[in-house]
């Protein structure tokens, strides 16, 4: 059972530098999710997807860009990478049937703009 | 604004039990999360409090007053393995969720 998957796990990124960080989920979720998680600050949404094909802004969502052409994937783009975008970014899933709409969480990835 | 309140550590011996305090403020209230995180893991789901009361499962209990924006995670007989931070998280009016920043716990042998 995989569940969400990110990659990178882990990048050192040039300021300046475009990254795009992959998120797929193969549980079938309508609603994706992107945050950031900092030291010392609660989980930051910076896009969500309600379902293929619509995305909306979160609390922090300058600077970043997001697409979900199918239900798997939700991939968010960094378009010119700043050094305070250095942070933990985890990809998220949450399903309504049946469900508390719980989020499920992929392992995270670790990016550090220099 | 929204705000969620937790405390940003505690600590406590195994075999005990502790309490994890949180209170919160938001654009209305349609749930609130408990998840446990370990050191460089990913958040997983620990409970879902819509009603006001106690939640139990296993050793882990959640309570919520809705009245008082209030809720707490309750651990018992504490294992070593249960240090990790515990977070908060609140389901406003938008159905988004709201989070707090997390309270890292420590158990000592």
């Amino acid at each position: 059972i995989a569940g969400i998957t990110q990659a990178p796990t882990s990048q050192i990124l040039a300021a300046g530098r475009r990254m795009t960080l992959r998120c797929t989920q193969d549980m079938r979720h309508n609603a994706m999710y992107w945050y950031r998680q900092d030291l010392g600050l609660g989980l930051r949404l910076i896009h969500y997807s309600n379902t293929a094909g619509t995305t909306g802004k979160g609390e922090v969502p300058d600077g970043y860009s997001v697409s979900r052409a199918n239900t798997d994937d939700f991939p968010l783009t960094l378009a010119s990478a700043v050094p305070s975008q250095t942070s933990v970014y985890f990809c998220a899933s949450s399903g309504t049937s049946g469900s508390t709409g719980e989020l499920f969480f992929g392992e995270g990835s670790r990016l550090t703009v220099l | 604004g929204q705000n969620i309140d937790q405390p940003t550590e505690m600590t406590a011996t195994e075999g005990a039990i502790v309490q994890i305090n949180c209170t919160y403020q938001t654009s209305g209230f349609n749930g609130l999360f408990w998840y446990q995180q370990h050191a460089g893991e990913a958040p997983t789901f620990l409970s879902y409090n819509v009603l006001d009361g106690l939640e139990e499962k296993g050793r882990f209990s959640s309570f919520l007053s809705r009245s008082k924006g209030y809720s707490y995670l309750l651990l018992k007989e504490l294992q070593m393995k249960d240090s990790a931070s515990y977070l908060c998280a609140v389901r406003d009016s938008n159905y988004q969720l709201i989070w707090g920043a997390g309270t890292k716990l420590i158990i000592k042998p």
